[in-house]
């Protein structure tokens, strides 16, 4: 199956630095990749659309300026936590959905752990 | 709006079969997703359904209808390895996915 390939996996930064999360397709191209937050037992709420040549598109409260993401190749998206502050502290996990006939089926990066002291 | 509910928790034995349930609302659909998620990991696919019915992989299977917006996951001769979390999500005109709250499953011996 496709593999989606995500680091670092682990992140502690003081407040106040940016961090930039990395987020490939290893075996396939991703015109689209999506960034997803989940805090603990909580769901995976949807951040961004990630559109490879384009700009992202943003689910609504997530701010533009603060979680910037670049699409610039077909195989990788970054996702850049400016400024993080200890309430940016989350678990960020990136997926992809292979063009072909798994279509209906999302491919999921191990997930960032970022922790803002 | 767009949401979906699943309950929160569910605990079953060892070779027990278990079905968690989804409903859903949205304006756009093109078909329900169920992933399943360890603790610290990452969501792995179980399966989909883009038509009305039942679908079958191995002890999983999934059902939808879409005229009650409604689907369940049903899990068979349960493992204890199959204790996690499991969303359901719907496609959402098929731009991106969006998922449901989550149910925890423990599996007891």
């Amino acid at each position: 199956g496709a593999v989606v390939s995500q680091h670092p996996s682990r992140v502690i930064c003081k407040s106040g630095t940016s961090v930039k999360i990395e987020c490939r397709s290893l075996d396939f191209q991703a015109t689209t990749m999506f960034w997803y937050r989940q805090f603990p037992k909580q769901s995976l709420m949807l951040m961004a659309t990630s559109n490879e040549g384009s700009k992202a598109t943003y689910e609504q409260g997530v701010e533009k300026d603060k979680f910037l993401i670049n699409h610039a190749s077909l195989t990788l998206s970054t996702l850049t936590v400016t400024s993080a502050h200890p309430e940016d502290s989350s678990f960020y996990i990136c997926s992809a959905r292979d063009g072909g006939r798994t279509n209906e089926k999302l491919f999921f990066g191990s997930g960032t752990q970022l922790s803002v002291l | 709006g767009q949401s979906l509910e699943q309950p929160s928790e569910v605990t079953a034995v060892e070779g027990a079969i278990v079905q968690i349930n989804c409903t859903y609302q949205t304006s756009g659909f093109y078909g329900l997703s169920w992933y399943q998620q360890h603790d610290g990991g990452a969501p792995t696919f179980l399966s989909y359904n883009g038509l009305d019915g039942l679908e079958e992989t191995g002890r999983f299977s999934s059902f939808l209808s879409r005229s009650d917006s409604y689907g369940y996951l049903l899990l068979q001769e349960l493992q204890m390895k199959d204790s996690a979390s499991y969303f359901c999500a719907y496609d959402n005109y098929g731009q991106n996915f969006v998922f449901g709250p989550g149910t925890r499953l423990s599996v007891l011996p």
